[in-house]
């Protein structure tokens, strides 16, 4: 089974305006991590926002907000006021314990989005 | 700012031979972690260290597969009698532990293997 899953391969978004990065994830762990990163056509993988399981609030960071629906076991990015630059892949990642007391991320396949002018 | 460095950023092999990547984390960070990447998927783990102990290892690691990281600094990643399934982007990843789960990664700009 997919622990990461991300639906939307590409999405568009209009230049200023908002758009959603859908990610849902699976475990049964209680306390686990939920990270989003961006790649661009550069390759290097740049941290955007952290949720942890227990943070009851919504993460933010600047232009990017994390929804996280517990429950639901989503934790979807929303980009507010897109911008050009702002095309480029984006990866959903989870962090969980391991059965040997470490701990291991887990990437989802990706969203590339596409910014228009 | 000095960030996470990687070498080399290119690496073209031919099948059979053995290559060695390095990776030097950020100067404070204490875990250390490499991924492998091929194109269009997202990373996935190898393996990772915290100080100069390998804590955890992926099922995907064969044993062509072996990581070092000594001195609890940079680390070494090497793939023996290297196979074309091996192409893929090496990432390497470093974080400062702070409550296990919540410590943040910051990645390296990669190294890109071509098996031929």
């Amino acid at each position: 089974a997919q622990k990461i899953t991300q639906t939307q391969p590409g999405m568009f978004v209009q230049e200023k305006e908002a758009v959603t990065l859908d990610c849902t994830y699976d475990t049964s762990d209680q306390s686990y991590g939920l990270f989003w990163y961006k790649q661009p056509s550069s390759g290097e993988m740049i941290f955007l926002i952290y949720q942890g399981s227990y943070d009851e609030q919504n993460a933010t960071e600047g232009r990017y907000s994390l929804n996280f629906q517990k429950a639901r076991k989503s934790a979807n990015l929303v980009i507010s006021a897109s911008q050009l630059g702002d095309s480029a892949m984006y990866f959903c990642a989870m962090r969980e314990g391991t059965d040997t007391g470490g701990f291991k991320t887990i990437f989802g396949a990706g969203t590339r989005l596409f910014v228009k002018a | 700012d000095t960030g996470v460095s990687q070498d080399p950023r290119h690496k073209i092999t031919k099948r059979g031979q053995n290559v060695t990547f390095r990776c030097d984390p950020i100067s404070e960070h204490n875990r250390l972690y490499w991924y492998r990447q091929t194109l269009g998927q997202g990373p996935e783990f190898l393996t990772y260290f915290q100080n100069e102990a390998q804590l955890e290892k992926s099922r995907l690691l064969s044993d062509r597969f072996s990581a070092e990281r000594p001195k609890g600094s940079f680390s070494t990643l090497e793939i023996q009698r290297t196979e074309q399934g091996d192409s893929a982007m090496y990432l390497c990843a470093s974080s400062l532990d702070r409550l296990g789960l919540t410590d943040t990664q910051y990645f390296g700009p990669g190294t890109r293997l071509t098996v031929l």
